[in-house]
Protein backbone atom coordinates (compact mmCIF):
# COMPACT_ATOMS: atom_id res chain seq x y z
CA UNK A 1 0.00 0.00 0.00
CA UNK A 2 1.09 3.56 -0.62
CA UNK A 3 2.44 5.27 2.49
CA UNK A 4 2.56 8.81 0.90
CA UNK A 5 0.58 10.91 -0.97
CA UNK A 6 1.51 14.06 -2.82
CA UNK A 7 -0.36 17.60 -3.49
CA UNK A 8 -1.59 18.25 -5.64
CA UNK A 9 -1.80 15.61 -8.43
CA UNK A 10 -0.99 17.82 -10.99
CA UNK A 11 0.73 21.34 -11.25
CA UNK A 12 1.30 23.88 -14.09
CA UNK A 13 3.66 26.83 -14.17
CA UNK A 14 5.44 29.39 -16.33
CA UNK A 15 8.99 28.90 -16.54
CA UNK A 16 10.86 31.04 -13.88
CA UNK A 17 7.70 30.81 -11.27
CA UNK A 18 8.33 28.46 -8.33
CA UNK A 19 7.18 25.19 -7.70
CA UNK A 20 5.45 23.70 -4.49
CA UNK A 21 4.46 20.20 -3.91
CA UNK A 22 3.54 18.37 -0.49
CA UNK A 23 3.67 14.92 0.41
CA UNK A 24 2.08 13.26 3.79
CA UNK A 25 2.58 10.23 4.99
CA UNK A 26 1.29 7.92 7.76
CA UNK A 27 3.78 5.77 9.91
CA UNK A 28 7.42 6.73 11.28
CA UNK A 29 10.03 7.28 9.25
CA UNK A 30 14.24 6.93 8.79
CA UNK A 31 14.19 9.34 6.26
CA UNK A 32 12.17 10.70 3.48
CA UNK A 33 13.47 10.97 -0.21
CA UNK A 34 12.20 13.27 -3.49
CA UNK A 35 12.48 11.70 -6.84
CA UNK A 36 12.03 12.83 -10.25
CA UNK A 37 10.64 10.79 -13.05
CA UNK A 38 10.57 11.82 -16.74
CA UNK A 39 8.83 10.15 -19.35
CA UNK A 40 6.90 7.20 -17.31
CA UNK A 41 10.64 5.56 -16.98
CA UNK A 42 13.42 5.26 -14.43
CA UNK A 43 13.03 7.59 -11.33
CA UNK A 44 15.90 9.65 -10.50
CA UNK A 45 17.03 10.65 -6.91
CA UNK A 46 16.56 14.83 -6.09
CA UNK A 47 17.08 14.92 -2.60
CA UNK A 48 17.45 12.79 1.14
CA UNK A 49 15.94 14.56 4.01
CA UNK A 50 16.40 12.58 7.35
CA UNK A 51 13.65 12.17 10.75
CA UNK A 52 16.30 14.84 12.74
CA UNK A 53 16.34 17.83 9.71
CA UNK A 54 13.58 20.00 8.97
CA UNK A 55 15.43 22.00 6.15
CA UNK A 56 17.62 20.77 3.00
CA UNK A 57 18.74 22.63 -0.14
CA UNK A 58 20.03 21.40 -3.21
CA UNK A 59 20.83 23.92 -5.87
CA UNK A 60 16.80 24.89 -6.41
CA UNK A 61 15.61 22.71 -4.62
CA UNK A 62 14.33 23.21 -1.06
CA UNK A 63 12.94 20.37 0.91
CA UNK A 64 11.34 20.70 4.51
CA UNK A 65 9.59 18.08 6.71
CA UNK A 66 7.58 18.12 9.60
CA UNK A 67 7.63 15.02 11.45
CA UNK A 68 4.72 16.33 13.76
CA UNK A 69 2.62 16.68 10.70
CA UNK A 70 3.79 13.85 8.70
CA UNK A 71 4.20 16.04 6.55
CA UNK A 72 7.47 17.21 3.36
CA UNK A 73 7.55 19.72 0.87
CA UNK A 74 9.86 20.55 -2.22
CA UNK A 75 9.98 23.86 -3.83
CA UNK A 76 11.40 23.95 -6.83
CA UNK A 77 12.82 27.75 -7.82
CA UNK A 78 13.02 29.34 -10.63
CA UNK A 79 11.57 26.47 -12.81
CA UNK A 80 12.82 25.83 -16.65
CA UNK A 81 11.04 23.22 -18.94
CA UNK A 82 13.48 20.67 -18.72
CA UNK A 83 11.74 20.51 -14.44
CA UNK A 84 8.71 19.28 -16.74
CA UNK A 85 8.22 15.47 -14.96
CA UNK A 86 6.41 13.21 -12.12
CA UNK A 87 7.62 13.56 -8.64
CA UNK A 88 7.58 11.28 -5.71
CA UNK A 89 8.00 10.98 -2.32
CA UNK A 90 8.78 7.94 -1.12
CA UNK A 91 9.57 7.02 2.75
CA UNK A 92 11.77 5.01 4.05
CA UNK A 93 11.43 2.91 7.10
CA UNK A 94 13.01 -0.40 6.42
CA UNK A 95 15.00 0.14 3.72
CA UNK A 96 12.01 -0.34 1.45
CA UNK A 97 10.89 2.86 0.05
CA UNK A 98 7.02 3.47 0.20
CA UNK A 99 6.28 5.87 -2.89
CA UNK A 100 2.70 8.47 -3.21
CA UNK A 101 0.84 8.45 -6.72
CA UNK A 102 3.21 11.65 -7.30
CA UNK A 103 2.68 15.01 -9.03
CA UNK A 104 2.99 15.61 -12.62
CA UNK A 105 4.82 19.31 -13.01
CA UNK A 106 4.23 20.62 -16.13
CA UNK A 107 6.82 23.68 -16.93
CA UNK A 108 5.43 26.33 -19.43
CA UNK A 109 8.15 28.26 -21.99
CA UNK B 1 29.82 4.99 -14.80
CA UNK B 2 27.16 2.28 -15.80
CA UNK B 3 23.65 2.61 -14.09
CA UNK B 4 21.01 0.38 -13.63
CA UNK B 5 20.34 -1.50 -16.85
CA UNK B 6 17.18 -3.84 -17.50
CA UNK B 7 16.32 -6.02 -20.53
CA UNK B 8 13.87 -6.03 -22.19
CA UNK B 9 12.67 -2.17 -22.51
CA UNK B 10 9.47 -3.07 -23.85
CA UNK B 11 7.82 -6.89 -23.52
CA UNK B 12 4.56 -7.77 -24.70
CA UNK B 13 2.91 -11.14 -23.88
CA UNK B 14 -0.58 -13.10 -24.35
CA UNK B 15 -2.04 -13.84 -20.91
CA UNK B 16 -0.93 -17.42 -19.70
CA UNK B 17 2.24 -16.86 -20.83
CA UNK B 18 5.47 -16.64 -18.32
CA UNK B 19 8.23 -13.86 -18.82
CA UNK B 20 11.32 -13.05 -17.28
CA UNK B 21 12.71 -9.61 -16.99
CA UNK B 22 16.42 -8.82 -15.98
CA UNK B 23 18.30 -6.27 -13.91
CA UNK B 24 22.16 -5.33 -13.83
CA UNK B 25 22.84 -3.45 -11.17
CA UNK B 26 25.51 -1.11 -10.61
CA UNK B 27 29.01 -3.09 -9.66
CA UNK B 28 29.27 -3.57 -6.31
CA UNK B 29 26.02 -2.38 -4.84
CA UNK B 30 24.82 -4.69 -2.52
CA UNK B 31 21.07 -4.41 -2.35
CA UNK B 32 18.82 -4.73 -5.17
CA UNK B 33 14.96 -3.77 -5.60
CA UNK B 34 11.94 -4.48 -7.25
CA UNK B 35 9.20 -2.36 -7.86
CA UNK B 36 5.89 -2.46 -9.87
CA UNK B 37 4.09 0.88 -11.46
CA UNK B 38 0.97 0.74 -12.66
CA UNK B 39 -0.31 3.46 -14.92
CA UNK B 40 -0.36 6.37 -13.02
CA UNK B 41 0.26 5.27 -9.58
CA UNK B 42 3.03 5.20 -7.27
CA UNK B 43 5.56 2.53 -7.42
CA UNK B 44 4.97 -0.49 -5.30
CA UNK B 45 7.82 -2.40 -3.70
CA UNK B 46 8.06 -6.12 -4.77
CA UNK B 47 11.11 -7.77 -3.58
CA UNK B 48 14.49 -6.50 -1.88
CA UNK B 49 17.76 -8.27 -2.02
CA UNK B 50 20.74 -7.71 0.56
CA UNK B 51 23.93 -9.21 0.23
CA UNK B 52 23.80 -13.06 0.68
CA UNK B 53 20.61 -12.34 3.22
CA UNK B 54 17.38 -14.30 2.28
CA UNK B 55 15.29 -11.80 0.54
CA UNK B 56 12.14 -9.73 1.60
CA UNK B 57 9.35 -11.42 -0.22
CA UNK B 58 6.68 -9.53 1.38
CA UNK B 59 5.57 -7.18 -1.69
CA UNK B 60 4.88 -9.47 -3.92
CA UNK B 61 1.21 -9.69 -4.79
CA UNK B 62 0.78 -13.71 -5.60
CA UNK B 63 2.98 -16.97 -6.00
CA UNK B 64 2.92 -16.25 -9.78
CA UNK B 65 5.65 -13.86 -8.76
CA UNK B 66 9.24 -14.95 -7.74
CA UNK B 67 12.53 -13.56 -8.16
CA UNK B 68 16.31 -14.20 -8.13
CA UNK B 69 19.80 -13.30 -7.56
CA UNK B 70 22.66 -15.04 -9.08
CA UNK B 71 25.86 -14.62 -7.60
CA UNK B 72 25.05 -11.47 -5.35
CA UNK B 73 24.54 -9.30 -9.11
CA UNK B 74 22.15 -9.72 -12.02
CA UNK B 75 18.65 -10.34 -10.75
CA UNK B 76 15.67 -12.33 -12.81
CA UNK B 77 12.06 -11.31 -11.64
CA UNK B 78 9.70 -14.27 -13.44
CA UNK B 79 5.93 -13.58 -13.67
CA UNK B 80 4.20 -16.83 -14.32
CA UNK B 81 1.25 -17.43 -16.24
CA UNK B 82 0.36 -13.56 -16.98
CA UNK B 83 -2.46 -11.73 -16.89
CA UNK B 84 -3.95 -8.51 -17.45
CA UNK B 85 -3.83 -6.70 -14.29
CA UNK B 86 0.06 -7.92 -14.90
CA UNK B 87 0.65 -5.07 -17.24
CA UNK B 88 2.98 -2.56 -15.90
CA UNK B 89 6.38 -0.80 -15.42
CA UNK B 90 8.61 -2.83 -13.97
CA UNK B 91 11.63 -1.32 -12.32
CA UNK B 92 14.61 -2.21 -10.56
CA UNK B 93 16.60 -0.28 -8.19
CA UNK B 94 20.30 -0.91 -6.72
CA UNK B 95 22.10 0.67 -3.77
CA UNK B 96 25.77 0.13 -2.01
CA UNK B 97 25.94 -0.75 0.91
CA UNK B 98 25.42 1.96 3.69
CA UNK B 99 23.75 4.43 1.49
CA UNK B 100 19.58 4.29 1.45
CA UNK B 101 19.37 6.39 -2.26
CA UNK B 102 18.37 3.77 -4.30
CA UNK B 103 19.29 3.96 -7.97
CA UNK B 104 16.95 3.10 -10.38
CA UNK B 105 16.87 1.54 -14.26
CA UNK B 106 14.77 2.65 -16.77
CA UNK B 107 12.64 -0.02 -16.17
CA UNK B 108 10.30 -2.72 -18.39
CA UNK B 109 7.50 -1.89 -19.45
CA UNK B 110 4.87 -5.10 -19.75
CA UNK B 111 1.93 -5.39 -21.55
CA UNK B 112 -0.33 -8.83 -21.04
CA UNK B 113 -2.97 -8.89 -23.86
Amino acid sequence: SQQGEEDPQALSIQEGENATMNCSYKTSINNLQWYRQNSGRGLVHLILIRSNEREKHSGRLRVTLDTSKKSSSLLITASRAADTASYFCATDLDYKLSFGAGTTVTVRA
Amino acid sequence: GAGVSQSPSNKVTEKGKDVELRCDPISGHTALYWYRQSLGQGLEFLIYFQGNSAPDKSGLPSDRFSAERTGGSVSTLTIQRTQQEDSAVYLCASSPAGEETQYFGPGTRLLVL
